[in-house]
C-alpha cells in the first residue's frame, strides 16, 4: 500500500524558514517523480514544485520560486521542502504527492498533510 | 502559464441528480487534465485523469469529457458521498494549475 506522510510543518514568524518532510513507503521511491500541494485555509489546491525521479528535472511555482527548494534522498524514500523567507501568505497545509504513474503524471497518491503557519 | 476556470463555484444539487462541471483552459492542454475530489480535512482524489479515465477504484457515475480547452466532469446520479469540492487541474505544462474548486452542496 502506497503511504505518504509529511512532517516538519508547524509555527514560524515571517522572514524565517522550515524544512517539510515526506517519508514514501509501499512503493519503489525512486522510479516516481514527486510533488508538494499545498493549500491555505478555506482556499483551493495550489500545485508548488516538481521534483523528477533522479532529481535531474525540477519545476516551481513562481510564488516559491527563489525561496522553497525542492529535493529528495532516493535511499531514504523521502521527499524535502526547504522553505526559507516565509511570507503570512505561505500559511496553509502542505501536501506530498506521487504521480499515479512513472513520469510526470497526477497525484493519484497523497499524504495526509502538513500544516504551515507563518505568524508573528 | 496556464489559467484554468472552474464553473460554477457552487453547485447546489438533489441525490439522484445530473451534474455537470466545466473546466475551460486558457490554451489548448490537449487531453491533459484531472478532476480531484476533496472532502472537508482530507487529502484530495483523483477521480479522472487524462480528461476522460477513470481512476481505478472510482464509481463509474463519475465520468469527464473534453479536449483542448474545454472539459466536464459529470455525476451521472449524484450519492450523498458525491458531496464535496470538486478541481481540475492541467498538467499540459509547468506550473501545473488547478482551477478555483466547485463545492456541490445538498439541495
Amino acid at each position: 500500500e502506497v503511504q505518504l506522510v509529511e512532517s516538519g510543518g508547524g509555527l514560524v514568524q515571517p522572514g524565517g524558514s522550515l524544512r517539510l518532510s515526506c517519508a514514501a513507503s509501499g512503493f519503489t521511491f525512486s522510479t516516481y517523480g514527486m510533488n508538494w500541494v499545498r493549500q491555505a485555509p478555506g482556499k483551493g489546491l495550489e500545485w508548488i514544485s516538481y521534483i523528477s525521479s533522479s532529481s535531474s528535472t525540477i519545476y516551481y511555482a513562481d510564488s516559491v520560486k527563489g525561496r522553497f527548494t525542492i529535493s529528495r534522498d532516493n535511499a531514504k524514500n523521502s521527499l524535502y521542502l526547504q522553505m526559507n523567507s516565509l511570507r503570512d501568505e505561505d500559511t496553509a497545509v502542505y501536501y506530498c504527492a506521487r504521480g499515479r504513474g512513472l513520469g510526470a503524471t497526477p497525484c493519484g497518491y497523497w499524504g495526509q498533510g502538513t500544516l504551515v503557519t507563518v505568524s508573528s | 502559464d496556464i489559467q484554468v476556470t472552474q464553473s460554477p463555484s457552487t453547485l447546489s444539487a438533489s441525490v439522484g441528480d445530473r451534474v455537470t462541471i466545466t473546466c475551460r483552459a486558457s490554451q489548448s492542454i490537449s487531453s491533459w487534465l484531472a478532476w480531484f475530489q476533496q472532502k472537508p480535512g482530507k487529502a484530495p482524489k483523483l477521480l479522472i485523469y487524462k480528461a476522460s479515465s477513470l481512476e481505478s477504484g472510482v464509481p463509474s457515475r463519475f465520468s469527464g469529457s473534453g479536449s483542448g480547452t474545454e472539459f466536464t466532469l459529470t455525476i451521472s446520479s449524484l450519492q450523498p458521498d458525491d458531496f464535496a469540492t470538486y478541481y481540475c487541474q492541467q498538467y499540459n505544462s509547468y506550473p501545473w494549475t488547478f482551477g478555483q474548486g466547485t463545492k456541490v452542496e445538498i439541495k
